[in-house]
């Protein structure tokens, strides 16, 4: 079954630490987005791509870093200079630009220790 | 810029009771309007959806008419079940031609929905 899977599920980061949230999808779609889920805040989006070799910033990129080396893969980098790190990330994919058809990973819960 | 208004929650209704969820936007150009429902420790999935003024999205018993004019998307169910509760979400997709946001979402802040037996 075609979808997109997410992992770990469950991601703990020591202060100063660097850490990659995967995403990967098997449904040959064109776009691939990062949100943030914080309480009561709705979501908010970290980094788009629509191609591959080719990504954007969303609304709150600082702190963090993407890749898209190949269609099939978003990782994203949750790095040091992100101070407020936890949270739930959620990554998506679309067909081309989707129109706003979105499908959605199951999601990573990311805590600092 | 673009932005959505959902009503404050939680809600919490009794089964069978009768469901409104505001929601309201803001955009300059002409949007595509959604929305979206999360189950506990899961994504987001597509509930329904509209994408021009007077157009009904409707889905699973639930409905949400694109109202131009007051800018709103309220999202209705004539009787929820225990297996609605969730968190619904409210968004928008700017459609303006040639722009870097084109399709990308813009979210609300979400609304819990919890139902009662």
């Amino acid at each position: 079954d075609g979808g997109i899977t997410q992992s770990p599920k469950y991601l703990f980061r020591k202060e100063g630490q660097n850490v990659t949230l995967s995403c990967e999808q098997n449904l040959n779609h064109d776009a691939m987005y990062w949100y943030r889920q914080d309480p009561g805040q709705g979501l908010r989006l970290i980094y788009y791509s629509q191609i591959v070799n080719d990504f954007q910033k969303g609304d709150i990129a600082e702190g963090y870093s993407v890749s898209r080396e190949k269609k099939e893969s978003f990782p994203l980098t949750v790095t040091s200079a992100q101070k407020n790190p936890t949270a739930f990330y959620l990554c998506a994919s679309s067909i081309g630009r989707g129109q706003g058809k979105l499908l959605f990973g199951s999601g990573t819960q990311l805590s600092v220790l | 810029g673009d932005s959505v208004t959902q009503m404050e929650g939680p809600v919490t209704l009794s089964e069978e009771a009768f469901l409104t969820i505001n929601c309201t936007y803001t955009a300059t150009g002409y949007p595509s309007l959604f929305w979206y429902v999360q189950y506990p420790g899961e994504g987001l999935q597509l509930l329904l959806k509209a994408t021009k003024a007077d157009d009904k999205g409707s889905n699973k018993g639930f409905e949400a008419t694109y109202r131009k004019e007051t800018t709103s998307f309220h999202l209705e169910k004539g009787s929820v079940q225990v297996s609605d509760s969730a968190v619904y979400f409210c968004a928008l997709s700017d459609h303006r031609a040639g722009g870097t946001s084109y399709g990308k979402l813009t979210f609300g802040q979400g609304t819990i929905l919890t139902v009662h037996p």
